[in-house]
């Protein structure tokens, strides 16, 4: 069966640390892959998303997440965090050309401390 | 960007009460729409895909008869839990999009409090 794996669950981070939240996923076909960022009291907004081509994909404020088929893994990276990066993150997976059923990781709350 | 809109944001009611949420794409037109539940601390779960103009397609063992979908034009669904009862409690994800290589875009969500 599909499934989506985050590895970490809470995260707590200084501004300016580093930050790296793993997504693995199980799946025997090609995907796309997502990541999704909830902050606090707001909707589910698309972060960065991979379908194909350049395996290290740019997403919005400074995130970037790199695909490595091998791995079946889609980890989510910043180099510098600041407090507003305090949210939920979810990572998801669907078949390639059909982002209709997303499959969803359980989610990773960062909380970023000034 | 595309707008997915969501009402009402929350709604607390009386046991046995029916609810409906209406799912709304603001600027583009949604031949589907997708409605999620969220349970604290878990991801979400996809209840069921809403098609306009034809039948939901429920996920396995969602009940039919209790999450009424009726998407009845290009731009809105609406979910109703019918007769809700405390365990309905739950926050209610709608979102639309997702054709082609174009993503999901969601709806703020509907917090739903039965007492």
């Amino acid at each position: 069966a599909q499934s989506v794996s985050q590895h970490n669950h809470h995260v707590i981070l200084s501004e300016a640390a580093s930050l790296e939240l793993g997504c693995n996923y199980s799946y025997g076909g090609t995907v796309n892959l997502f990541w999704y960022v909830q902050y606090p009291g707001q909707h589910l907004q698309l972060l960065l998303k991979y379908f194909s081509g350049d395996p290290l994909v740019k997403g919005i404020k400074g995130f970037e997440a790199e695909f490595i088929k091998s791995k079946f893994s889609f980890n989510l990276r910043k180099p510098s965090v600041q407090w507003s990066d305090t949210a939920e993150y979810f990572c998801a997976v669907s078949n390639a050309g059909n982002n209709r059923k997303l499959i969803w990781g359980l989610g990773t709350s960062l909380a970023v401390n000034p | 960007g595309a707008v997915v809109s969501q009402h009402p944001s929350r709604v607390i009611c009386k046991s046995g009460t029916s609810v409906k949420i209406e799912c709304r794409s603001l600027d583009f037109q949604a031949t589907t729409m997708f409605w999620y539940r969220q349970f604290p601390k878990q991801s979400l779960m996809l209840m069921a895909t809403s098609n306009e103009g034809s039948k939901a397609t429920y996920e396995q063992g969602v009940e039919k008869d209790k999450f009424l979908i009726n998407h009845a034009s290009l731009t809105l669904s609406t979910l109703t839990v019918t007769s809700a009862h405390p365990e309905d409690s739950s926050f209610y994800i709608c979102s639309a999009g997702g054709t082609g290589d174009q993503p999901q875009h969601f709806g703020d969500g509907t917090r739903l409090s039965i007492l």
